[in-house]
């Protein structure tokens, strides 16, 4: 049982298109995020959200916008993809709000062409 | 605000070798510290962690201290494995104004070989 999930693994778009990435977590957490690694590996906070309210929204184009149907899920949907959107995007869980605890989904890799 | 620096890779070593990843961090107040570790393909997964000054983390042969004098949280192991490829983060957890979010370092690829 795969803990927290993402879909797709990877996806190719060109630009201009737009797309979403899809998240679920089955271990009953309360707090979800999205984390942006870019091609030099560096990674940072994007969104949280916690029973499915938004507590954190970092310095993000507004292309970009989450949506948390339930606290099991964290879906990231991207408008008007730029070639800088090139990333690997993961998405994250944990029990609260917190530092601690947190279980990583495999990540998806975003390529736009 | 927090900010966390690796030293920058890629390290590549022989089987047994001693390894050393240095880490130091910049943060108010007292952070708890981590190391995460990334095997290809797949997501980060927690490898250890320091919560207070002078606390050792450790995990498969992996250690780290908490040093606040010197704000470092350096990765040491005595012993690598080809199995121990991957990609290292440090990453600290202050609270406060930085109320869940992790901030991550900027990763340090290891290879060993055989």
């Amino acid at each position: 049982d795969t803990a927290v999930s993402q879909t797709p693994k990877y996806l190719v778009t060109q630009m201009g298109n737009d797309k979403s990435i899809k998240c679920e977590q089955n271990l009953g957490h309360d707090t979800m995020y999205w984390y942006k690694q870019d091609s030099k590996k560096f990674l940072k906070i994007m969104f949280s959200y916690n029973n499915k309210e938004l507590i954190i929204n970092e310095t993000v184009p507004n292309r970009f916008s989450p949506k948390s149907p339930d606290k099991a899920h964290l879906n990231l949907h991207i408008n008007s993809l730029e070639l800088g959107d090139s990333a690997v995007y993961f998405c994250a869980s944990s029990q609260v709000v917190s530092g601690y605890g947190y279980t990583f989904g495999s990540g998806t890799r975003l390529t736009v062409v | 605000g927090n900010s966390v620096t690796q030293m920058e890779g890629p390290v590549t070593l022989s089987e047994e070798a001693f390894l050393t990843i240095n880490c130091t961090y910049t943060a108010t107040g007292y952070p708890s510290l981590f190391w995460y570790v990334q095997y290809p393909g797949e997501g980060l997964q927690l490898l250890l962690k320091a919560t207070k000054a002078d606390d050792k983390g450790s995990n498969k042969g992996f250690e780290a201290t908490y040093r606040k004098e010197t704000t470092s949280f350096h990765l040491e192991k005595g012993s690598v494995q080809v199995s121990d490829s991957a990609v290292y983060f440090c990453a600290l957890y202050g609270g406060g104004t930085s109320y869940g979010k992790l901030t991550f370092g900027q990763g340090t690829i290891l290879t060993v070989h055989p």
